[in-house]
């Protein structure tokens, strides 16, 4: 079955400097890769998505690229400010396989500090 | 619309007790899930219902079971309680399973400690 890697476990930047997460995919028929964002005591919530067929996508400050070869995307943060500080998880997923369910990565805590 | 919604928020059990979680959404959605997260574990998902009438089990069923009441509701159950089960249950529900339309909406989770 599917298995996602997520690194860091934890990422510590400044105000105004940009942050990385990276993800890494098991299964090559995975194509679908959602990310996201867990607040402290909160539900998670989907902040941003990729399909298998685009390589590349960005909504504001964040934006996500996908490397099907080398089986890895990552999230990308740009001008950080404290209320980006929370726990990101990447997911993937094989949709019209026997199964279309998101296996997650074990997530990153991202600070930012002021 | 309320979402997804969960029932209760908190609850401790002894070893050994019984107790269902519940779980409904207002979306008109057709799959659900229930997931646990344990820190540093990330989400890992315990049982799924593809649809009104189907349910299977995700990377870690034992000592579950589920129910799918109806479209809007999916229940966990927890028959005999195990410090090994403490944890924070996520439902979620999503419009379309095995599609691209595959978003996942979480409820507000409930925190369940095992003693």
């Amino acid at each position: 079955g599917e298995n996602v890697e997520q690194h860091p476990s934890t990422l510590s930047v400044q105000e105004g400097d940009s942050a990385v997460i990276k993800c890494t995919y098991s299964d090559s028929a995975s194509n679908y890769f959602p990310w996201y964002k867990q607040e402290l005591g909160k539900r998670p919530q989907l902040i941003i998505d990729i399909r298998s067929n685009v390589g590349e996508k960005k909504d504001q400050r964040i934006a996500v690229t996908l490397n099907k070869t080398a089986k890895h995307f990552s999230l990308h943060i740009t001008e950080t400010q404290p209320e980006d500080s929370a726990v990101y998880f990447c997911a993937a997923s094989n949709y019209g396989g026997s199964q279309g369910n998101l296996i997650f990565g074990k997530g990153t805590k991202l600070s930012v500090k002021p | 619309n309320a979402g997804v919604t969960q029932t209760p928020k908190f609850q401790v059990l002894k070893t050994g007790q019984s107790m269902t979680l519940q779980c409904a959404q207002d979306m008109n959605h057709n799959s659900m899930y229930w997931y646990r997260q344990d820190p540093g574990m990330g989400l890992r998902l315990i049982y799924y219902s593809a649809s009104e009438g189907t349910t299977d089990k995700g990377e870690v069923p034992n000592g579950y079971n589920v129910s799918r009441l109806n479209k809007r509701e999916f229940s966990l159950r927890l028959e005999s309680a195990a410090p090994s089960q403490t944890s924070v249950y996520f439902c979620a529900s999503s419009g379309r399973a095995f599609s691209y339309y595959n978003e996942q909406f979480f409820g507000p989770g409930t925190r369940l400690t095992v003693l």
